[in-house]
């Protein structure tokens, strides 16, 4: 069985400056990493996934998160946020195995807050 | 490509009555699922079809909870004698065998008073 833990539950920051989504997940067995954005009201867009190859991955909106085997991690980054990345964000893993169904464990969110 | 749609997008009802939500999804991908998610969570799976096969139900779906998939093309998930503890979004995603990313619907919520 797989889990994710997302370590915070909100993040406030000033708009332009940089902001990390940290992401902790838990399995027996390898997997695929997605992070995927909800903004209000509306259903989930991915914003970049991890399937193999290069551990640092690039996403939507400027988005980029890296893969720690060792610490099984995935954490999501950007540089310099705009007001409009205020939503929320889902870590999620899915298991790579071929038997697998493809259906995704997610992470409890954390809700990007920016300000002006 | 006009992505996943799902009606309604809100549904109001009393304890006790049936609902039924459809989801249709984008229209060349086989695998189709149906999540739940409550407020401030994370979405949890409760079913998974491929083509017209239901091929795992999560133990979140109880017995008064029954999905199809009638040719392998739109979804309905039924929940009869609704609880207050239905009440969330039920979120509905689609994608190919071979690729790995699923793409969302805008959900429906429901709300059981």
């Amino acid at each position: 069985a797989q889990s994710v833990t997302q370590l915070d539950s909100q993040v406030p920051v000033f708009e332009e400056a940089p902001v990390e989504l940290r992401c902790n997940y838990s399995s027996s067995v390898s997997v695929y990493l997605f992070w995927y954005v909800q903004y209000p009201n509306q259903g989930l867009q991915l914003l970049l996934k991890y399937l193999s190859g290069s551990t640092l991955v690039k996403g939507i909106n400027g988005f980029e998160a890296e893969f720690n085997k060792s610490q099984t991690s995935f954490h999501l980054r950007k540089p310099s946020v705009h007001i409009s990345d205020t939503a929320e964000y889902f870590c999620a893993v899915s298991d790579t195995r071929r038997s697998n169904t493809g259906k995704l464990i997610f992470g409890q969110g954390t809700t990007l807050q920016v300000k002006p | 490509d006009t992505g996943v749609s799902q009606n309604p997008r809100h549904k109001i009802t009393k304890r006790g009555q049936n609902v039924t939500f459809r989801c249709d999804p984008i229209s060349e991908h086989n695998r189709l699922y149906w999540y739940r998610q409550t407020l401030g969570q994370g979405p949890e799976f409760l079913t998974y079809f491929q083509n017209e096969a239901q091929l795992e139900k999560s133990r979140l779906l109880s017995d008064r909870f029954s999905a199809e998939r009638p040719k392998g093309s739109f979804s309905t998930l039924e929940i009869q004698r609704t609880e207050q503890g239905d009440s969330a979004m039920y979120l509905c995603a689609s994608s190919l065998a071979t690729l790995y990313e699923q793409y969302f619907g805008p959900g429906t919520r429901l709300t059981v008073t």
